[in-house]
């Protein structure tokens, strides 16, 4: 059975700082890992990792994935309360499913 | 571009009352998705659709609960009878599956927040 744990479970953090999110996986044929921001509604897509060590940037997201390790980081530099969240991590084995991991709350304070 | 689109926004019932929600997938997308959140479990994966058929209904809690797509563009969930541990969003989602090529990022309706008193 696939399986995403993600880590912290939550975080709180002041404006202006660095936060690293973690996820590790275990997934029968890996093919991809999927980041994913939610707010009060709808998950909303951020990143799909498939390659390992080729960072993906968005602004001031980025992430990485390491294969060989199992695990992926998705990094938020100089924080602003817009991005209090969850962070979702998910990843897709053979089939077209997503398995999720729990998620982890990002609360930005001023 | 329209999303994917979920009704109803909320749902509220009495337990023993059969709910029907349903979805339309952002258009040329083949696969759909369906699933459940709650505080305790996070994301489910109940079913999921390709070209509109079911592929996996593992995730399916029970009898209670069954999913159909009748064409591209609709998919209902329907659970009857209703009960209360059956309280949570349950979200839809598709994306384009283009077999060797790889998935596309899946994308999520804003969900229906369902209350079963």
């Amino acid at each position: 059975e696939d399986k995403v744990v993600q880590s912290p479970l939550s975080l709180v953090v002041h404006e202006g700082d660095t936060v690293t999110l973690n996820c590790s996986y275990e997934v029968t044929n890996f093919r991809s890992l999927l980041w994913y921001k939610q707010e009060k509604k709808a998950p909303t897509f951020l990143f799909m990792l498939t390659s390992s060590g080729i960072e993906k940037k968005s602004g001031r997201l980025s992430s990485i994935l390491d294969k060989k390790e199992l695990f992926s980081i998705l990094n938020i530099t100089a924080t602003q309360t817009g991005d209090s969240a969850i962070y979702l991590c998910a990843v897709t084995g053979t089939a077209s499913k997503l398995t999720f991991g729990t998620g982890t709350r990002l609360q930005v304070t001023l | 571009d329209a999303g994917v689109i979920q009704s109803p926004r909320h749902e509220v019932t009495e337990m023993g009352q059969e709910v029907t929600l349903r979805c339309k997938p952002i258009s040329g997308h083949n696969s759909l998705f369906w699933y459940r959140q709650t505080m305790m479990r996070g994301l489910e994966l109940l079913i999921y659709f390709n070209n509109n058929v079911p592929i996996d209904d593992s995730g399916m809690p029970e009898d209670r609960f069954s999913a159909k797509m009748p064409n591209a563009s609709f998919s209902t969930l329907k659970i009857q009878p209703s009960e209360p541990r059956d309280s949570a969003v349950y979200f839809c989602a598709s994306s384009l599956t283009t077999g060797g090529h790889g998935n596309q990022p899946q994308h999520f309706g804003d969900g229906t927040r369902l209350s079963i008193l």
